[in-house]
């Protein structure tokens, strides 16, 4: 059974800070995924890692995937409001469009 | 490109009860895959589906069963319901895009069972 660890699981900050959320497994992922939940919604994309060291800049976020492919982490630099919510980390293996999530770091940022 | 919608949006059954919960993918996107997201044990697959065909499945008993038609749509099915099946159950369209599948949730079906 695959697993991946989020942490933390909360993280409550204000305005202007920075912040990592971590995601770590014992598992290699052929890519992995992370997505921003909020309340009576869906997960929505926010970026896809494939190459083992990759990392991907969207706006103040910042995504890095580990060099063994076994972990990865979201630093936000100057978190706004707007940035209040869930995020959560997902692995895909093997073939098909199957995914194993993370337990998600909830976020709130207070102004 | 209209996206991802699922019915009901909300559902109420008792135990023993059957539900069956439905997905409309997004265009021309024929994997469709379902997951149960519950407060204690997060986002957990239970089952993908491509051109009508069951290509994974996760570690759910077998009251839980899906299938998908021609058009790509599909839907899930819960028989003899337990109070522990009540959770939201998302939908994912999936189109493959650069080596990797990009997903596409739906805002999900909040099942209460009661």
């Amino acid at each position: 059974t695959q697993l991946l660890e989020q942490s933390p699981q909360f993280l409550s900050i204000q305005e202007g800070e920075n912040l990592t959320v971590y995601c770590n497994s014992s598992s290699v992922f052929s890519s992995l995924q992370w997505y921003r939940q909020e309340p009576g919604e869906g997960p929505v994309l926010l970026v896809t890692v494939v190459t083992g060291g990759e990392v991907k800049k969207l706006k103040r976020l910042t995504f890095q995937f580990g060099d063994a492919r076994k972990d990865s982490s979201l630093h936000i630099t100057a978190a706004q409001p707007g940035d209040t919510g869930l995020y959560l980390c997902a692995g895909a293996t093997g073939a098909g469009n199957m995914l194993t999530f993370g337990g998600g770091t909830r976020l709130m940022v207070k102004p | 490109k209209a996206g991802v919608t699922q019915t009901p949006r909300y559902l109420i059954k008792t135990r023993g009860q059957q539900v069956t919960l439905s997905c409309s993918p997004i265009s021309g996107h024929r994997s469709v895959s379902w997951y149960q997201q519950t407060p204690g044990q997060g986002l957990q697959f239970l089952f993908e589906y491509f051109s009508e065909t069951q290509r994974n499945k996760g570690n759910f008993p077998g009251r839980f069963s899906g299938r998908q038609f021609s058009n790509s749509r599909s839907e899930m099915n819960v028989s003899t319901l337990e109070l522990g099946d009540s959770a939201l159950y998302l939908c994912a369209s999936g189109i493959l895009a650069g080596g990797s599948y990009e997903q596409f949730f739906g805002p999900g079906t909040r099942l209460t069972v009661l």
